[in-house]
């Protein structure tokens, strides 16, 4: 099993500004996944992280608004950009589990509330 | 895309019922799986199912997965207050590790 911390776990954050979200693994994985989960909603991807390499967005998302570091091998940041309302949501970092069938590890979770 | 449908949305039940959650789809996945998520938590892996046909039992809980491979359903006999919390089924294809499918969800709440 793999142990994931986000940071924050909450937040509070006016519009237009900005927040980075941090995911640590306890131990090292090749592909992280950041997921959004808002009000009443299920999990939707947003990206792929890579060591290495650019981010794979899905669509509907871009890396303008959703710039993704993945420094190495156990650590990647999620940054929310020039935030608004909608974008309040809880905001998850998750690897893959099992190899063969795809599961997830997900982390707490960060819920941002955009005033 | 595929798409998931869970059904129902929400479930209130007393200690001690029965309950069944489905999770429908006009696609064939390679996996699917259910997760529970409690609140300020992620979501928690509960049971894979890969076959089609395929029954998994986890304590008081049982697992199905379609003979086609479209459609799930969990079944939670003699529910307790601790299986409150919401369920995802999710289901995963098999050139997309790590992009999961998720259903909307279902909101269980069994009171005592």
């Amino acid at each position: 099993s793999a142990v994931i911390s986000q940071k924050p776990s909450r937040d509070i954050c006016q519009r237009g500004t900005s927040l980075t979200i941090q995911c640590q693994v306890d131990s090292q994985v090749t592909m992280m996944f950041w997921y959004r989960q808002q009000p009443g909603q299920s999990l939707t991807l947003i990206a792929t992280a890579n060591q290495g390499s650019e981010a794979t967005y899905e669509s509907g998302f871009v890396i303008d608004k959703f710039p993704i570091s993945r420094p190495n091998l156990t650590f990647s940041t999620l940054t929310v950009s020039n935030m608004s309302p909608e974008d309040s949501s809880i905001y998850l970092c998750s690897v893959i589990a099992g190899q063969n069938t795809g599961e997830l590890f997900f982390g707490e979770g960060s819920r941002l509330t955009v005033l | 895309t595929q798409l998931l449908e869970q059904s129902p949305q929400f479930l209130s039940i007393q200690e001690g019922e029965n309950l069944t959650v489905y999770c429908n789809s006009s696609s064939v996945f390679s996996s699917l799986q259910w997760y529970r998520q409690e609140p300020g938590e992620g979501p928690v892996l509960l049971v894979t199912v890969v076959t089609g046909g395929e029954v998994k039992k986890l304590k008081r809980l049982t697992f199905q997965f379609g003979d086609a491979r479209k459609d799930s359903s969990l079944h939670i006999t003699a529910a307790q207050p601790g299986d409150t919390g919401l369920y995802l089924c999710a289901g995963a294809g098999s050139d997309s590790w790590g992009k999961l499918q998720f259903g909307a969800g279902t909101q269980v709440v069994v009171t005592p």
